[in-house]
């Protein structure tokens, strides 16, 4: 049961280079997201989709694009990554809207550096 | 004034006891509350949701006072596993994931 898979589980980068996060779910869920983790900061919500073709912008999404072609998929690009991108970054999916929308699944979390 | 707010701790307390903690709320259009657990270097887990006035589930229980805007969690007979970070969020009436606040969790250590 693989729930929500998020790779890579590490990246060390330098500024100015490309990459994505890739994420997918088993689960059938319409929503999916990514957050990033800092401390001191809580979650803060970088993208988001509300099904496959449809994606919009949270709180922080600058320097980030995002595509959604596939129920399942749900990958993050870093366009030209900058050191303020280090973070922790974690996708989560959930049923949609409704009460169930707040239970997100998440994945393990990627760990990114940038140099 | 930060939407959800929550005691970062960390709360130190002896195995078994009791011990709780509370989430204050800004925004009062927040329909649904919901507890994740956060261990060390993992991803959040759902602990509890909160659709109504509270909820309960083994040992946690989570309480709703919409009058006064804060949701708390109760843990009862603490086990030294109940070490984590507790992150409390809302979800504006309507909202899906975009409709989410996440506080920055309190940080428990239940001690030997």
């Amino acid at each position: 049961n693989a729930g929500v898979t998020q790779t890579p589980k590490f990246q060390v980068l330098k500024t100015g280079q490309s990459m994505t996060l890739q994420c997918a779910q088993d689960m059938n869920h319409e929503y999916m997201s990514w957050y990033r983790q800092d401390p001191g900061m809580g979650l803060r919500l970088i993208h988001y989709s509300v099904g496959a073709g449809i994606t919009d912008q949270g709180e922080v999404p600058n320097g980030y694009n995002v595509s959604r072609s596939t129920t399942e998929d749900f990958p993050l690009r870093l366009l030209s990554a900058a050191p303020s991108q280090t973070s922790v970054y974690f996708c989560a999916s959930s049923y949609g809207r409704g009460l169930g929308a707040g239970e997100l699944f998440f994945g393990e979390g990627s760990r990114l550096t940038v140099l | 004034r930060k939407e959800v707010e929550q005691d970062p701790g960390p709360f130190n307390v002896p195995e078994g006891a009791t011990v709780a903690f509370n989430c204050t709320y800004s925004n009062s259009a927040s329909q649904s509350f919901f507890w994740y657990r956060q261990d060390c270097r993992k991803e959040p887990k759902l602990l509890m949701s909160v659709y109504s006035s509270g909820n309960e589930d083994g040992r946690f229980t989570a309480q709703l006072n919409r009058a006064s805007q804060y949701i708390s969690l109760l843990i009862r007979d603490s086990k030294l596993s109940d070490s984590a970070t507790y992150l409390c969020v809302a979800r504006r009436a309507g909202g899906g994931a975009d409709g989410l606040t996440f506080g920055k969790g309190t940080h428990l250590i239940i001690q030997p």
